[in-house]
């Protein structure tokens, strides 16, 4: 059962558009939400992430939105470029217990310059 | 550079045969996780140490499988009897004490023929 479900599962934006990535989860003891990167061959690298006590963050480009209510969460690129063109992942993990990440199942980024 | 490294980069076996990976955390961090990534897929969680304690063990985590820790630095991931199922990435991360964040490593292709 994934539980983090994530969409779309691939995305191409043109340069300076704004791509937009959402993701879902149901289980409310998730208390932090990170954004991965990964481009071909190389490990997730951490983009940005957020707790459920701000609807909002901010770093560079990128932005997450958080609805607790909803249980969901996006991620915004804004100004995209074509070296953003990766996999990008969003995953949850809860405080008790081992913290392990649950990942989404990925959107491939496409931005065509 | 002080990140997650892992060894060796690609490993390409026959089936039958046993692996065995090497992950040497960022130092200090008192946390290390093993996941397993296959082609787009996100990472799944298989394994994680606090200090030198294996304290949580996914299902995904056969009798076949088995990682240590033994002071508390690095980590091995071994494979006994591999089979080509077990064809993935296979990733690394660590956390220091008291934060959420897990930093990646570049990861272990495995490749069973």
């Amino acid at each position: 059962q994934q539980q983090v479900k994530q969409s779309p599962q691939s995305l191409i934006v043109q340069k300076g558009g704004i791509p937009i990535i959402n993701c879902a989860y149901e289980n409310t003891a998730f208390d932090y939400f990170p954004w991965y990167q990964q481009f071909p061959g190389k490990g997730p690298a951490l983009l940005i992430a957020i707790r459920p006590d701000v609807s909002e963050k901010k770093e560079g480009r990128f932005t997450i939105s958080f609805n607790k209510s909803a249980k969901q969460f996006s991620l915004h690129i804004m100004d995209s470029q074509p070296g953003d063109s990766a996999t990008y992942f969003c995953a949850a993990s809860m405080s008790a217990g081992a913290n392990n990440l649950f990942f989404g199942t990925g959107t491939r980024l496409t931005v065509i310059p | 550079d002080t990140g997650v490294s892992q060894d060796p980069r690609h490993k390409i076996t026959k089936r039958g045969q046993n692996v065995t990976f090497r992950c040497d955390p960022i130092s200090e961090h008192n946390r290390l996780y093993w996941y397993r990534q296959t082609l787009g897929q996100g990472p799944e969680f298989l394994t994680y140490f606090q200090n030198e304690a294996q304290l949580e063990k996914s299902r995904l985590l056969s009798d076949r499988f088995s990682a240590e820790r033994p002071k508390g630095s690095f980590s091995t991931l071994e494979i006994q009897r591999t089979e080509q199922g077990d064809s993935a990435m296979y990733l690394c991360a660590s956390s220091p004490r008291g934060a959420d964040t897990q930093y990646f490593g570049p990861g272990t292709r495995l490749t069973v023929l």
